[in-house]
């Protein structure tokens, strides 16, 4: 059964339009990631939810958001795509903080293309 | 900032062939270490991964990797590989307590059957 989930699996959006990609949990685990992800590189870290405490690394660009309604769901808003952003992006959960709970969950990923 | 190497882009190997998939990071402190893979249309899975104890760590499916701490290392080793160990490897490493991990930018293994 799938723990981590991504709608949709591939995302069509034209330049500049707001984008929004979902992931929900049946993990009840209190962390939820959004990794960017562009052929042949690492997942990027964008940010990072520990239960409603948001966390956002110091590259994320101001066209990137995130919002967590609940422990389930957690999005992505991209305001304003570009072509740059077109890339796979990865949902992830962990248990909770502490050394011993980092361990990461990933959803299959949403490809999204910006034409 | 923390980094993650794999120093190896694509490996292409026969099936029988050992393996050993290098992965370095810069952090030096506590760390957290972890190899994900990822099969052909799935989503990154947990291998194996390694907090404290033993720096020889076995994971699914026959592989297992060793932390080295003196090489701020930790490599992903099989034996002898099958055609179904095609798939991107990926390390990932973060610090201490805290959730910001960090990913190498894989390695794209190929069996050969």
């Amino acid at each position: 059964d799938a723990m981590v989930i991504q709608n949709p699996r591939y995302q069509v959006t034209q330049f500049g339009k707001p984008v929004t990609l979902s992931c929900s949990q049946t993990l009840n685990h209190n962390v939820m990631y959004w990794y960017q992800q562009k052929s042949s590189q690492a997942p990027k870290l964008l940010f990072h939810y520990y239960d409603k405490d948001f966390n956002n690394e110091a590259d994320t660009p101001d066209n990137f958001q995130s919002r967590r309604p609940n422990t389930s769901f957690c999005f992505l808003d991209i305001r304003s795509p570009g072509l740059g952003d077109a890339a796979m992006y990865l949902c992830a959960t962990s248990r909770d903080r502490g050394r011993w709970n980092t361990e990461a969950f990933f959803g299959q990923g949403t490809r999204l293309t910006v034409v | 900032a923390q980094s993650v190497s794999q120093h190896n882009h694509h490996v292409i190997l026969s099936e029988a062939a050992s393996l050993e998939l290098g992965c370095n990071y810069s952090y030096g402190g506590t760390v957290n270490l972890f190899w994900y893979v990822q099969y052909p249309g799935q989503h990154l899975q947990l291998l194996l991964k390694y907090f404290s104890g033993d720096p020889l760590v076995k994971g699914i499916k026959g592989f297992e990797a060793e932390f080295i701490k003196s090489k701020f290392s930790f490599n992903l080793r099989k034996p002898s590989v099958q055609w179904s160990d095609t798939a991107e490897y990926f390390c990932a490493v973060n610090e201490g307590n805290n959730n910001d991990m960090r990913f190498g930018a894989g390695t794209r293994l190929t069996v050969k059957p």
